[in-house]
């Protein structure tokens, strides 16, 4: 069985204080990898998708890296518009189309 | 463009009574996903369908749970008889295509509340 661990469950940052979050997976064949932000009262809004390790993708503040074990989220001087939550998610070659998600890390910035 | 459309945004019924959730997946894309998301269990995947097809339901808590997809437009989800545990957001969600490793695109969900 997909497992997807998060870590921490809830981080505080000042803002421009950088740090970076954590996704761990378990999964046979991983198909991809994807970092989705959620609002309070919306759905997860799609941010990065990555397939091998050693991929790296930035947009603005944040830049997902991927191992052949985990995955880090990166925010590099955040602002407290970045305060969210944020979900990790993997597809795995069984389960093609099909998403395991982790239980995200709730982020807040403080100005 | 139009993202997943889910209605109605909130609701609330009493135990016992049957509930209907609606979907309206962005056009052109061919899978489908419905799911729960709850402090407790965060977000889990009840039922998926490919081409209005249903792939995987493993994820449907009991037989008061059942949905369909009539048409590659629409998809609901219905609960009879809700029970307060049933209480949660749940969230439609569509992708391109079901194997190529697509990222999903999430509906702003219903917020369901059982009395």
């Amino acid at each position: 069985e997909d497992q997807v661990t998060q870590s921490p469950e809830a981080l505080r940052l000042q803002e421009g204080e950088s740090s970076s979050l954590n996704c761990s997976y378990t999964v046979s064949g991983l198909r991809g990898l994807f970092w989705y932000r959620q609002d309070p009262g919306k759905g997860p809004e799609f941010l990065f998708t990555l397939y091998s390790a050693g991929e790296e993708k930035e947009k603005e503040r944040l830049k997902a890296t991927l191992t052949k074990k985990e995955s880090f989220l990166h925010i590099t001087a955040p602002k407290p518009e970045d305060s969210a939550t944020y979900l990790c998610a993997v597809q795995a070659g069984t389960n093609a189309g099909k998403s395991t998600f982790g239980d995200g890390t709730t982020l807040t910035v403080k100005p | 463009d139009a993202g997943v459309i889910q209605s109605p945004r909130h609701e609330v019924t009493e135990m016992g009574q049957e509930v209907t959730l609606r979907c309206k997946p962005i056009s052109g894309h061919n899978s489908l996903f419905w799911y729960r998301q709850t402090m407790m269990r965060g977000l889990e995947l009840l039922i998926y369908f490919n081409n209005n097809v249903p792939i995987d339901d493993s994820g449907m808590p009991e037989d008061r749970f059942s949905a369909k997809m009539p048409n590659a437009s629409f998809s609901t989800l219905k609960i009879q008889p809700s029970e307060p545990r049933d209480s949660a957001v749940y969230f439609c969600a569509s992708s391109p295509q079901g194997n190529s490793n697509q990222p999903q695109h999430f509906g702003d969900g219903t917020r369901l509340s059982i009395l």
